[in-house]
């Protein structure tokens, strides 16, 4: 099975909101509620943002959402701050005992 | 704290071995599922492998069934990663990652993951 598609890049200034799409297909994204994403800094490990499509784990802030329609699901950032430049990447579970990972979305705060 | 820390990398030629090892510390190690999570350099993440509560069920990515075998001690809150037939493309960091709650299956979420140890296939 193929990666998750995402877009390489998304940018925005402080204070505003971006959302970055990950877009699967009906065997994955599209059938399951087992969407999560992750953010990681360069040089560190990866730390979970949202799972389940739209549940923030404990001390992620409240700015941090997500949702999915259809085979597509998004993660919305809003009130951007310098801290949230990082690089983003999706998962979701794609059946047959298989996770799949988007190709990452590099997030710059302008 | 609840910590994951790796060890067990470094440079291989290719056709060779290598395990890795995954210590945990701060929680319940028995009481979790967990996966190993690679990460080839400039790329993004791979999922390759996972093991349930228990050990019973592992599951793998194609890109490593038949040569990678994952496996646990709960005696000694450790994950493992044995990886045989090393090629190339098996060159990268390699994370292992907790599942937040039981899903009998990887994708609930990864909640607490180690800092990676890196392997590096190279003639």
């Amino acid at each position: 099975q193929s990666a998750l598609t995402q877009p390489p890049s998304a940018s925005g200034s402080p204070g505003q909101s971006v959302t970055i799409s990950c877009t699967g297909t009906s065997s994955d994204v599209g059938f399951y509620d087992y969407v999560s994403w992750y953010q990681q800094h360069p040089g560190k490990a990866p730390k979970l943002m949202i799972y389940e499509v739209t549940r923030r784990p404990s001390g992620v802030p409240d700015r941090f959402s997500g949702s999915k329609s259809g085979n597509t699901a998004s993660l919305t950032v809003s009130g951007l701050q310098a801290e949230d430049e990082a690089n983003y990447y999706c998962s979701s579970y794609a059946g047959n005992n298989n996770l799949l990972f988007g190709g990452g979305t590099k997030l710059t705060v302008l | 704290e609840e910590l994951l820390e790796e060890s067990g990398g470094g440079s291989v030629q290719p056709g060779g071995s290598l395990r890795l090892s995954c210590a945990a510390a701060g929680f319940t190690f028995s009481d979790f599922e967990l996966n190993w999570v690679r990460q080839a350099p400039g790329k993004g993440l791979e999922w390759i492998s996972f093991i349930n509560k228990g050990g019973t069920d592992v599951f793998y990515a194609d890109s490593v069934k038949g040569r990678f075998t994952i496996s646990r001690d709960d005696a000694k809150n450790s994950l493992y990663l044995q990886m045989n037939s090393l090629k190339f493309d098996d060159t990268a960091v390699y994370f292992c990652a907790r599942e937040s709650a039981l899903l009998w299956t990887p994708g609930y979420g990864m909640d607490v993951w180690g800092q990676g140890t890196t392997v590096t296939v190279s003639s």
